[in-house]
């Protein structure tokens, strides 16, 4: 087992453009979950799906904020028109529901947004 | 409103020594708590964990102590090595009926072990 896996781990874009990124899981891990981090802070939780639902969704999370996990597998979280303030590292995880507590989470290394 | 505080952004300890790294927590939902070491260019790791219905859990070089009164809880490493170079997370989850695995995570403490 690779670990979490997110890809790009940089994408530098101009304000306005849409970005998409993408993150396979722990094969057997029914729960995902997308984090942001900023520079001098924690991870804030954004949302996460268990299987392929979306369960629950961070206040943060504007409507140009949306993630998908189609088959229950790989994740993608997609920015629309982004801002300057978006620009942060975006960080994936992936837990089990049952078994290990569902708080310990495996984190990808992440995927560094620049918006210019 | 920051609900997960790591109030010393930086701690530098001599090797052999021991490091202290604390967090203190508002909300009184939260019944589990975590640590996660970071290192730079890869993602959070978990380190050790506590219920708050103990108030010590031990795993080797490493023990998390939680005084849910004060509402606070501290990392002990002993002894410190430089490879604990790194940021420290402490995090927090209110499993209550829903056990989500969502964390509320503190601001992170830099620690240096120096030779």
């Amino acid at each position: 087992d690779t670990g979490v896996s997110q890809d790009p781990r940089h994408k530098i874009t101009k304000r306005g453009q849409n970005v998409t990124f993408r993150c396979d899981p722990i094969s057997e891990h029914n729960r995902l979950y997308w984090y942001r981090q900023t520079l001098g802070q924690g991870p804030e939780f954004l949302t996460y799906f268990q299987n392929e639902a979306q369960l629950e969704k961070s206040r943060l999370l504007s409507d140009r904020f949306s993630a998908e996990r189609p088959k229950g597998s790989f994740s993608t979280l997609e920015i629309q028109r982004t801002e300057q303030g978006d620009s942060a590292m975006y960080l994936c995880a992936s837990s089990l529901a049952f078994g290990e507590p569902a708080e310990k989470l495996f984190f990808g290394s992440g995927t560094q947004l620049s918006v210019l | 409103d920051q609900q997960v505080k790591q109030n010393s952004p930086s701690l530098s300890v001599q090797e052999g020594r021991i490091s202290i790294l604390n967090c203190d927590y508002t909300n009184s939902m939260f019944d589990y708590f975590l640590w996660y070491k970071k290192y730079p260019a890869e993602g959070p790791t978990f380190l050790i964990s506590i219920s708050s219905i103990k108030d010590k859990n031990e795993d080797g070089r490493f023990t998390v102590f939680l005084n849910k009164s004060a509402k606070h809880l501290s990392l002990h490493i002993v002894p410190s090595q430089p490879g604990d170079s790194a940021v420290y997370f402490c995090a927090a989850s209110a499993r209550g009926s829903s056990n989500t695995g969502k964390l509320i995570f503190g601001q992170g403490t830099t620690l240096q072990v120096k030779p």
